[in-house]
C-alpha cells in the first residue's frame, strides 16, 4: 500500500524566487492537506484541496496558492519567498466520505529553506 | 476557535517503564475528534491514535492508550513498556470545526534512555 510521497525531499532557494512543492496522496485517498512546521513548532494548516478545489484556507498570504490534479496529486506553489517561508511543508492525505475520513496521513515532507 | 496546549516540552523515561504526556484542548463543539501523532528525527509525522469525542472508551494502540476525560477537555497519552524507538517529538491535535483542518499543539519531546 503506497503512501504518502512527497518532492523533493529539500529545496534551496533565494529570496523573491518562487516554488513548487508536489505531493502524491496515500493509495485510495481524494483529498489533500499542506501545513508549515517552523522548526521546533506544530504545523500549521495552509489549505486542502478535494475535487480539485480549495476546500479551506488556513491563515496564510496569497502568495501561496496550490492545485489539485484529476489523479487527485497535489501542488503547492509560493511565490516571492522570504526568509520567513523557510519551513518543512508537510502533505497529508485523507478519503473525503468515509467514516475514518477525519484521518490524514502525513508524508515525509520537504524542507525548504530560503536564503 | 479550537486550541490545543502541551505544559510539557520535554519529558523522559526509561526503556520498559511508562510515560504519561499531557494535553489539553479547548472547542465549542459537542462532537469532535482527536489526534496524537509521534515525529520521530526523520521527520515523518506518524499517526499513533485517534479519539472520537462521542466515544467514552478510551482509544488504545497495543502500548499507546489515552484518558480522555471529555469534561476536563484533557486528552494524555500514556506509552507502556516504553522501547528507545519512541523518542520522537510528540504532537495532539484536534480536527477543526469544518472536518478538514488539524490544529496542533507545540509539541512534547519524548526522550529514551536504556
Amino acid at each position: 500500500d503506497a503512501g504518502v510521497t512527497q518532492s523533493p525531499t529539500h529545496l534551496i532557494k533565494t529570496r523573491g524566487q518562487q516554488v513548487t512543492l508536489r505531493c502524491s496522496p496515500k493509495s485510495g485517498h481524494d483529498t489533500v492537506s499542506w501545513y508549515q512546521q517552523a522548526l521546533g513548532q506544530g504545523p500549521q494548516f495552509i489549505f486542502q484541496y478535494y475535487e480539485e478545489e480549495e476546500r479551506q484556507r488556513g491563515n496564510f498570504p496569497d502568495r501561496f496558492s496550490g492545485h489539485q490534479f484529476p489523479n487527485y496529486s497535489s501542488e503547492l506553489n509560493v511565490n516571492a519567498l522570504l526568509l520567513g517561508d523557510s519551513a518543512l511543508y508537510l502533505c497529508a492525505s485523507s478519503l473525503a466520505g468515509d467514516t475514518y475520513q477525519e484521518t490524514q496521513y502525513f508524508g515525509p515532507g520537504t524542507r525548504l529553506l530560503v536564503l | 476557535a479550537q486550541t490545543v496546549t502541551q505544559s510539557q516540552p520535554e519529558m523522559s523515561v526509561q526503556e520498559a517503564e511508562t510515560v504519561t504526556l499531557s494535553c489539553t484542548y479547548d472547542t465549542s463543539e459537542s462532537d469532535y475528534y482527536l489526534f496524537w501523532y509521534k515525529q520521530p528525527p526523520s521527520r515523518q509525522m506518524i499517526l499513533v491514535i485517534r479519539q472520537e469525542a462521542y466515544k467514552q472508551q478510551n482509544a488504545t494502540e497495543n502500548r499507546f492508550s489515552v484518558n480522555f476525560q471529555k469534561a476536563a477537555k484533557s486528552f494524555s497519552l500514556k506509552i507502556s513498556d516504553s522501547q528507545l524507538g519512541d523518542a520522537a517529538m510528540y504532537f495532539c491535535a484536534i480536527l477543526n470545526q469544518a472536518g478538514t483542518a488539524l490544529i496542533f499543539g507545540k509539541g512534547t519531546t519524548l526522550s529514551v534512555s536504556s
